[in-house]
């Protein structure tokens, strides 16, 4: 399809160990973003990237998390030693390099530590 | 301060009502805004931009305030389906280029 995909739509876990989350952008959009939605919470930006660069990492919780994006294409993101507080909804959006463009999102990955 | 700041609601209005949310951003190199709808345990998704002229779009209206930094949107006639979280974003310019930000939303319920 043409829009943002993610994978795993499921995912569950035990405490400890490590995951990865991916994202297939929309072809062509340059920027990718991470975000992490808790139940009946907003949006928490973690991360960006402009083509393979992070400009802004601000929003990783601790050192646990990491991503990385290569050919300016498909990102991962990856939770090291996994706890239960990471357990949430982690969605990926990506927009071309216009200020006056929209993000689109993708489904997201649902995280349980258990 | 938040960079962009909207009422967390919830707002709780009955059907065919007009509701009336606001949002304010802080970065005045802010060049382009809009808003979301997110349904329960769904993804984000643009409800409509939002031009400095105002906008309408149906039972919708959004409106921009650059002096004050803030956005309108008015939904008009509210319908059940119109429950929803309503996320004000904003692109904001930074070194080397923008970044986008939105709001913690607003969250409307539409009753019978």
């Amino acid at each position: 399809g043409a829009g943002v995909s993610q994978s795993p739509s499921n995912k569950v876990t035990e405490k400890g160990k490590d995951v990865e989350l991916r994202c297939d952008p929309i072809s062509g959009h340059t920027a990718l973003y991470w975000y992490r939605q808790s139940l009946g919470q907003g949006l928490e930006f973690l991360i960006y990237f402009q083509g393979n660069s992070a400009p802004d990492k601000s929003g990783l919780p601790s050192d646990r998390f990491s991503a990385e994006r290569t050919g300016g294409s498909v990102s991962t993101l990856t939770i090291q030693r996994t706890q239960q507080e990471d357990s949430a909804v982690y969605l990926c959006a990506t927009q071309t390099s216009y200020m006056t463009d929209t993000q689109y999102f993708g489904p997201g990955t649902r995280l349980t530590v258990l | 301060r938040k960079e962009v700041e909207q009422d967390p609601g919830p707002f709780n209005v009955p059907e065919g009502a007009t509701v009336a949310f606001n949002c304010t951003y802080s970065n005045s190199a802010s060049q382009s805004f809009f808003w979301y709808r997110q349904d329960c345990r769904k993804e984000p998704k643009l409800l409509m931009s939002v031009y400095s002229s105002g906008n309408e779009d149906g039972r919708f209206t959004a409106q921009l305030n650059r002096a004050s930094q803030y956005i309108s949107l008015l939904i008009r006639d509210s319908k059940l389906s119109d429950s929803a979280t309503y996320l004000c974003v904003v692109n904001a310019g930074n070194t080397g280029g923008f970044k986008t930000i939105f709001g913690a939303g607003t969250r409307l319920f539409v009753k019978a």
